[in-house]
C-alpha cells in the first residue's frame, strides 16, 4: 500500500497566492524527503532535499525563498510555493527514505495549475 | 546527472514482442539503480531494482541489465503488452539519504 502520501493531488491558484503541499510518510519514519518538480515531457527534476529538524537543501537555481520546505516532524514535509507564476504551474513529488537511505517511496504527486 | 529539458524519446513496440528500454547514467559512485514507470498524471511506480555488485536480475516479464564499464543500463520487457505503455525512468542512487537522480526517460508505446 501507499506509504508516503502527498496531499492535495490537484490543486488551482490565482497567480500571486501561495499554496501549500504536504508530503507524508505514513508507516515509517523519514528523516529525509526529496521534492521534485516534473514539467511535461521532462524528467523529475530534484528541487531540494529536506532536512527533518533542519534546514533543506536546495539544488542549484531553486529560490529557497520561492519554494519553502518545512520537516517540522518525522513523518511530515511541506513545500510552500510563494506568489505563485503560471510558470509554477508543474506536477510536484516528494519521496522519502526509510531509515539507512535504502528503501525510496514516492508520493502520487501533486498537480498545481496557477491561472 | 541530471535530465534537462530534453522531449522524451519514444519506443513503440507491437503487442506481445520484446521491449528494450536504455539508459545511460551518470555517477560511477552510484551503487543502486532503479527503474520507475509512470503513468499519465502518476507519481512514478517501483519496477525493478540492482545493485552495483550485480549485473543482471530477474523479476516477473522484466529484466534489468548493468554494465558498470559504459555505465549503462537497460530494463526488458518481454511479451510487451498495451497496460506496459507509460514513461520508464531509471533513476541512480548512492548508499545514504542521498537523492534519487533520474535519467530522461522513454515513452514506450505498445501497439495492439
Amino acid at each position: 500500500g501507499a506509504v508516503v502520501s502527498q496531499h492535495p493531488s490537484w490543486v488551482i491558484c490565482k497567480s500571486g497566492t501561495s499554496v501549500k503541499i504536504e508530503c507524508r510518510s505514513l508507516d515509517f519514519q523519514a528523516t529525509t524527503m526529496f521534492w521534485y518538480r516534473q514539467f511535461p515531457k521532462q524528467s523529475l527534476m530534484l528541487m531540494a532535499t529536506s532536512n527533518e529538524g533542519s534546514k533543506a537543501t536546495y539544488e542549484q537555481g531553486v529560490e529557497k525563498d520561492k519554494f519553502l520546505i518545512n520537516h517540522a516532524s518525522l513523518t511530515l514535509s511541506t513545500l510552500t510555493v510563494t506568489s505563485a507564476h503560471p510558470e509554477d504551474s508543474s506536477f510536484y513529488i516528494c519521496s522519502a527514505s526509510g531509515t539507512g537511505g535504502s528503501t525510496i517511496y514516492f508520493g502520487e504527486g501533486s498537480w498545481l495549475t496557477v491561472v | 546527472g541530471e535530465s534537462v529539458g530534453l522531449h522524451l524519446p519514444t519506443l513503440s513496440v507491437q503487442e506481445g514482442d520484446n521491449s528494450i528500454i536504455n539508459c545511460a547514467y551518470s555517477n560511477s559512485a552510484s551503487d543502486y539503480f532503479i527503474w520507475y514507470k509512470q503513468e499519465s498524471g502518476k507519481g512514478p511506480q517501483f519496477i525493478i531494482d540492482i545493485r552495483s555488485n550485480m549485473d543482471k536480475r530477474q523479476g516477473q516479464r522484466v529484466t534489468v541489465l548493468l554494465n558498470k564499464t559504459v555505465k549503462h543500463l537497460s530494463l526488458q520487457i518481454a511479451a510487451t503488452q498495451p497496460g506496459d505503455s507509460a514513461v520508464y525512468f531509471c533513476a541512480e542512487f548512492s548508499s545514504g539519504n542521498t537523492p534519487l537522480v533520474f535519467g530522461k526517460g522513454t515513452r514506450l508505446s505498445v501497439i495492439a
